[in-house]
């Protein structure tokens, strides 16, 4: 199993660039989630999924949109890049939506908006 | 909304030195789950906490949980260089368990 898989690793775009990255996991989890990692804030829920054809939003999810049309796939989309969404992202799964359930991560993908 | 803070956010130990993070959430927990990120690296799951007052260890790492279940803490003894990197706690709130919210994590480096 390659895990949770997340492209691309690196990302530099322009103010008012769109972008999507990528995230897919090959475990068959049925939760999914985007978290955005800045110095000395942690890690913030930006939008999560228990299963396809269901997303919601988590702590700091403006300027961000996601779908999930497969179990496998969990995108998140950058409307209209800011610097201010310069950040570490990481795509998170786990095989339940519920409490005992801990989150698996990909790599991660580093973005720099000038 | 919910919150958990950790405390201290940067420690430097000597090599052998104990260590200790404290997490403090704002609301009652349904678990809380530890995890480790080396630097550079994704973070890693280490450990989940149920029950009120639990206590688990995993060789020199000892995890509690409060009595409250509002607090929990990790404490590393003797720390070696292979334990450096950032450690977070993470909780679900009993009602509405679908989003973890994460500490602001402790920064551990190693004076070898």
């Amino acid at each position: 199993n390659a895990g949770v898989t997340q492209t691309p690793k690196f990302q530099v775009l322009k103010t008012g660039q769109s972008m999507t990255l990528q995230c897919a996991q090959d475990m068959n989890h049925e939760y999914m989630s985007w978290y955005r990692q800045d110095p000395g804030m942690g890690l913030r829920l930006i939008h999560y999924s228990v299963g396809a054809g269901i997303t919601d939003q988590g702590e700091v999810p403006n300027g961000y949109n996601v779908s999930r049309s497969t179990t496998e796939d969990f995108p998140l989309r950058l409307l209209s890049a800011a610097p201010s969404q310069t950040s570490v992202y990481f795509c998170a799964s786990s095989y339940s939506k519920f409490a005992d359930s801990p989150l698996h991560f990909g790599n991660g993908t580093r973005l720099t908006v000038t | 909304g919910q919150q958990v803070m950790q405390i201290p956010q940067y420690q430097h130990v000597q090599e052998g030195e104990d260590f200790t993070t404290y997490c403090n959430s704002s609301t009652t927990l349904s678990n809380i789950q530890w995890y480790k990120q080396r630097p550079g690296g994704h973070p890693v799951f280490l450990i989940q906490l149920v029950k009120s007052g639990e206590v688990k260890k995993q060789k020199r790492l000892t995890f509690q949980f409060g009595e409250a279940k509002k607090n929990s803490s990790l404490h590393i003894t003797a720390t070696q260089t292979t334990d450096v990197g950032t450690y977070f706690c993470a909780g679900r709130r009993r009602q509405g368990n679908e989003k973890l919210t994460f500490g602001t994590g402790t920064r551990l480096t190693i004076i070898p």
